[in-house]
């Protein structure tokens, strides 16, 4: 199985800061990985898939970048709106989630 | 509207068992995966398994081999997800979730359209 390890868990931030979010897969996955965000109660959205395409309608201050086992995803300018958990998600073989990393107002 | 929509929440007592459904719409639904994901409360997201409606080609994580099926019914657009013997700790939220394309296979693309999820509640 290919692990995926986000960090860090939690980040603490203010509007208008720029964030990032890593991910870390256990092998090798190209560039076959996507970013979800998951807000209290809904099911997840997703942003960004092969690594680094926006999917349709996502806000241009969300951006990925990375292959192989090292991915960010980037928050140019913090909303009110990204307050929210992030997931990773490599389907290189198959599924396999992050454990989530909670964007919290600093 | 492309949309996937989900039977309500259930509850039930550990041992019985549970079909839940996800019917989709607004596109051609028998030729897109459709994915099972879960979450216990509070906690991250995990893949169940995948089919293909137009086939019944079904595939699962090996974590949830044997405690679960996956079937669906291409003349109602619907995918299922189906225990035989619940447990309590198959209480959770699922979610079913559409792949964005089928160009590289099962599991090979994010997932673009989710259900809005069904809550299982199992006691033991």
């Amino acid at each position: 199985d290919i692990q995926m390890t986000q960090s860090p868990s939690t980040l603490s931030a203010s509007l208008g800061d720029r964030v990032t979010i890593t991910c870390r897969a256990s092998q090798s996955i190209g560039g076959w990985l996507a970013w979800y965000q998951q807000k209290p109660g809904k099911a997840p959205k997703l942003l960004i898939y092969g690594a680094s395409n926006l999917e349709s309608g996502v806000p241009s201050r969300f951006s990925g970048s990375g292959s192989g086992t090292e991915f960010t995803l980037t928050i140019s300018s913090l909303q009110p709106d990204d307050f929210a958990t992030y997931y990773c998600q490599q389907y290189h073989n198959y599924l396999t989630f992050g454990q989530g990393t909670k964007v919290e107002i600093k | 509207e492309v949309q996937l929509v989900q039977s309500g929440a259930e509850v039930k007592k550990a041992g019985e068992s549970l079909k839940i459904s996800c019917q989709g719409s607004g596109y051609d639904f028998p030729n897109y995966w459709i994915d099972w994901v879960r979450q216990v409360p509070g906690k991250g997201l995990e893949w169940v398994g995948i089919i293909y409606p137009h086939a019944s080609d079904d595939r699962y994580s090996p974590s949830f081999q044997g405690q679960v099926t996956i079937s669906a019914d291409k003349s109602t657009n619907t995918v299922y997800l189906h225990w035989s013997s619940l447990k309590a700790s198959d209480t959770a939220m699922y979610y079913c979730a559409r792949q964005r394309e089928n160009i590289y296979g099962p599991g090979r693309d994010g997932l673009d359209i989710w259900g809005q999820g069904t809550m299982v509640t199992v006691s033991s």
